[in-house]
């Protein structure tokens, strides 16, 4: 039972551009959303998260948009680098600690 | 040690053998998880452990799948009599805190069921 649903399933973007991923979500109860980056043969490693109290965050070039009322949030690369071609995976958290992961999102910058 | 070390990296088992995946967490976090990520899908929740004590083992698909972290450091992933569809890569992640924020996750361990 999918209770995160990311898309796109793959996404090209040449160097330079905006890189736009989203997530729709179901369950009100999801306290805490992640987006974690994973390459090749390696874990997912954090890359920013939000709470659902706030509607945007930003890192550097990287920034969630959070909209509660929709239940969607979405992940921006601005500025995107071939370094930054990898899987994007969303996830919410259920109860105190349980991550629910999306389906992931292959991310390939073209240079 | 620097970060979640998990081995062996891969490991091939013929159908019906056992299997023991090791997990050695970041020194004094309180908390970790195995997850389970087939080809192409997101990692699934199997397990959780805060410190020594298991607190949620309702990812695990079968009584054949067992974790254990006895002294609340390092933890081991058991599969009993292995099947092909448990063919996949099994993460480790642990956290400082007992909520879960931040897991750092090790490399993984690729299992090859044949």
């Amino acid at each position: 039972q999918q209770q995160v649903k990311q898309s796109p399933q793959s996404l090209i973007v040449q160097k330079g551009g905006i890189s736009i991923i989203n997530c729709a979500y179901e369950n009100t109860a999801f306290d805490y959303f992640p987006w974690y980056q994973q390459f090749p043969g390696k874990g997912p490693a954090l890359l920013i998260a939000i709470r659902p109290d706030v509607s945007e965050k930003k890192e550097g070039r990287f920034t969630i948009s959070f909209n509660k009322s929709a239940k969607q949030f979405s992940l921006h690369i601005m500025d995107s680098q071939p370094g930054d071609s990898a899987t994007y995976f969303c996830a919410a958290r259920r109860s105190n600690y349980q991550l629910i992961w999306g389906a992931g999102t292959k991310l390939i910058i073209k240079p | 040690g620097a970060g979640v070390s998990q081995s062996p990296r891969y490991k091939v088992a013929k159908r019906g053998q056992d299997v023991a995946l090791r997990c050695d967490p970041i020194s004094g976090h309180v908390s970790l998880f195995w997850y389970q990520q087939a080809l192409g899908q997101g990692p699934e929740f199997l397990t959780y452990f805060q410190n020594e004590a298991q607190l949620d083992k309702s990812g695990l698909p079968s009584d054949r799948f067992f974790a254990e972290r006895p002294e609340g450091s390092v933890s081991t992933l058991k599969i009993q009599r292995t099947q092909q569809e448990d063919s996949a890569v099994y993460l480790c992640a642990s956290s400082i805190t007992a909520g879960g924020h931040g897991y750092t996750f090790g490399s993984g361990t690729r299992l090859t069921v044949v």
